[in-house]
């Protein structure tokens, strides 16, 4: 299917455990970005991709790594999660510039016990 | 970026016209003005972008006055289905990819 997808949908960790979540564009959109929403309010942005294998860091990059090797794929780990990382994540694409339009995946909602 | 402000909440009711406005005193040149809406458990979803006067889409219509420190995002008879958080958005093309989300307006439809 068309479009931009993330998994898992739903996660449960512990603290101190790794966790990944995968984001997959089928556009071939140069951009890809994640962002972090917590409850009742806006989104963050924690990291950007321009391209594969270029990538940099947004508002609140600390405790997470991403990288880029293939264009449709932009991965988000937290190398050691902790509570306060609990958070709805959001993954989102766009052609040209992060001013154009962005599109947004489902989310992943994240739990850290 | 420009900072912007919106109310934090709004409601109406089934087939009125609402309108939200935000400020963005210190817009600069290069600026433009972008609307996000998103709904409950999902993530936002693109609506609007304009520079000057006038834009319209099959979903709204964005109204930015000659000084632009100002829009207005404007929906036509709306439906409950329209129940959501409104993003305003303010920045240049070339400012560095960084959309920074606000808190948005909450508005609630009402039948």
């Amino acid at each position: 299917d068309a479009g931009i997808t993330q998994s898992p949908r739903y996660k449960i960790t512990e603290t101190g455990r790794q966790v990944t979540l995968m984001c997959h564009q089928t556009w071939s959109h140069s951009y890809m970005f994640w962002y972090r929403q917590d409850l009742g309010h806006g989104l963050r942005l924690i990291y950007y991709s321009a391209a594969a294998d270029i990538t940099d860091k947004g508002e609140v990059p600390d405790g997470y790594v991403v990288s880029r090797s293939k264009t449709e794929n932009f991965p988000l780990t937290l190398e050691s999660a902790t509570r306060s990382q609990t958070s709805v994540y959001f993954c989102a694409s766009s052609d040209t510039s992060g001013w154009d339009e962005q599109f947004f995946g489902p989310g992943t909602r994240l739990t850290v016990l | 970026l420009a900072k912007t402000t919106q109310p934090i909440s709004m409601d109406s009711y089934e087939g009125q016209e609402v309108n939200i406005t935000c400020s963005h005193n210190n817009i600069a040149t290069n600026d433009y003005i972008t609307w996000y809406q998103q709904f409950p458990s999902q993530g936002p979803r693109f609506i609007i972008q304009g520079y000057k006067t006038k834009v319209t889409n099959e979903v709204a219509s964005l109204f930015i006055p000659a000084d632009r420190k100002s829009s207005t995002l404007s929906l036509p008879r709306v439906s409950l289905s329209d129940t959501a958080v409104y993003y305003c958005l303010v920045g240049a093309h070339n400012a560095g990819n960084m959309l920074t989300f606000g808190g948005g307006t909450r508005l609630m439809v009402k039948p």
